[in-house]
């Protein structure tokens, strides 16, 4: 498959164990902050949203923490699968800010080991 | 409904060609974005539509970049005079509008030789 990136910050981990992954932000008056997963080959896949007005969201084996003190985002998967391995990135949105778009962070690869 | 779809997937042109790549949004999806992501970073905004409208067209990179979508459906994006540094991933969009979740489709990867 097609690289996504070739010098990314890396995260290895062992299957089962948790992933947490970082990003700072720059915008404060964005409205929500997004993560999105990218597989080889593959466009950005939505994983979880979170409004600017929160501190915590949990999905299906994945939680996003928002710091607005600091401006940090920071991306929680448990028990790791080794289909969880891709770059993940965070992105930023402004509601109406032209049509919603995403203004993205630079990526993390997650690479899982079994 | 399968998706957005981008055609092609790979296009090789020669520096000077012009070259138009399609996105097929969500069938009920009114707005659609194109980005552009090159190897190692985030994908970067271009454009976007509502409907048939362009309505935000600032960040296309040159003027030698535009876009059409003009039955609020399918959507090309075309670049003439193709150089080198135009190489990378450009990618397809789709959302409702006021949505929060936007839909990638898997992209077309350009190389200018």
């Amino acid at each position: 498959g097609e690289s996504v990136g070739l010098h990314l910050p890396t995260l290895s981990v062992q299957e089962g164990d948790n992933s947490i992954i970082n990003c700072a932000y720059s915008n404060s008056a964005s409205d929500y902050f997004i993560w999105y997963k990218q597989e080889s080959g593959k466009g950005p896949q939505f994983i979880i949203d979170i409004r600017s007005n929160m501190d915590k969201r949990q999905g299906q084996r994945v939680t996003v923490l928002l710091n607005k003190t600091v401006k940090h985002l920071s991306l929680q998967i448990a028990a790791t699968q080794p289909g969880d391995s891709a770059v993940y990135f965070c992105a930023e949105m402004g509601i109406e800010n032209a049509g919603n778009m995403l203004t993205f962070g630079g990526g993390t690869r997650l690479m899982v080991k079994p | 409904d399968t998706g957005v779809s981008q055609n092609p997937r790979h296009k090789i042109t020669k520096r000077g060609q012009n070259v138009t790549f399609r996105c097929d949004p969500i069938s009920e999806h009114n707005r659609l974005y194109w980005y552009r992501q090159t190897l190692g970073q985030g994908p970067e905004f271009l454009t976007y539509f509502q409907n048939e409208a362009q309505l935000e067209k600032s960040r296309l990179l040159s003027d030698r970049f535009s876009a059409e979508r003009p039955k609020g459906s399918f959507s090309t994006l075309e670049i003439q005079r193709t150089e080198q540094g135009d190489s990378a991933m450009y990618l397809c969009a789709s959302s409702l509008v006021g949505g929060v979740e936007a839909f990638f489709g898997q992209g077309t990867r350009l190389t200018v030789v």
